[in-house]
């Protein structure tokens, strides 16, 4: 089956550092992805990873453990245009086509 | 650039009515999904298309009916609306599966409430 687990819930301090999990069980993986969402908006690229690794992009990163099923989303320098929701996706390729299984997505607060 | 597009982008609804949500994008994508959005939920795949004519069904298909009779155009419908079906709607594209980018593009959503 596919599962895709993040937490719920987190708060920071504005010019932190926030770390955000992922752990994701698919038998066809084709990819993981990083999306933002703010309320009441559709939800807007951040990052991908296909190979394990970090990939950087100015204060956001995203890491990724194949083997392990693992993925974070680090935010450096938080500010508080950063309160949103963050989704893992992850690529599945199983049924022979692209579908694209979201998590239940991590809401973040900022806090001043 | 229009993207993807979703009309309505509002529809109060009554139990037992029927709708159907357009969704087109002019990036001439062949992939088309339909997914709702519910508090805690996430983002859950109500029906899909691999391209012009074809259909599947996605992890919540039940209540809902589709078609992709042009390649630009996905068609999200409920025959016989519940307030269960009381959620965000949204459309999301990508090209080809060989030449496919690194995301998904999203319309702006569609929200339905069922009363």
């Amino acid at each position: 089956g596919q599962n895709i687990d993040q937490p719920t819930e987190m708060t920071a301090t504005e010019g932190a550092i926030v770390q955000i999990n992922c752990t994701y069980q698919t038998s066809g993986f084709n990819g993981l992805f990083w999306y933002q969402q703010h309320a009441g908006e559709a939800p807007t690229f951040l990052s991908y990873n296909v190979l394990d690794g970090l990939e950087e992009k100015g204060r956001f990163s995203s890491f990724l453990s194949r083997s392990k099923g693992y993925s974070y989303l680090l935010l450096k320098e938080l500010q508080m245009k950063d309160s949103a929701s963050y989704l893992c996706a992850v690529r599945d390729t199983s049924s022979g086509t692209y579908k694209y299984i979201f998590g239940t997505g991590t809401r973040l607060k900022v806090l001043a | 650039n229009a993207g993807v597009t979703q009309t309505p982008k509002f529809r109060v609804l009554k139990t037992g009515q029927s709708m159907t949500l357009l969704c087109a994008q002019d990036m001439n994508h062949e992939y088309m999904y339909w997914y709702r959005q519910d508090p805690g939920m996430g983002l859950r795949l109500i029906h899909y298309s691999v391209g012009e004519g074809t259909t599947a069904k996605g992890e919540v298909p039940d209540g809902y009916n589709v078609s992709r009779l042009k390649k630009q155009n996905f068609l999200l419908g409920l025959e016989s609306a519940a307030p269960s079906q009381t959620s965000v709607y949204f459309c999301a594209s990508i090209p080809a599966r060989r030449s496919s980018g690194n995301t998904i593009y999203f319309g702006e959503g569609s929200w339905l409430t069922v009363v």
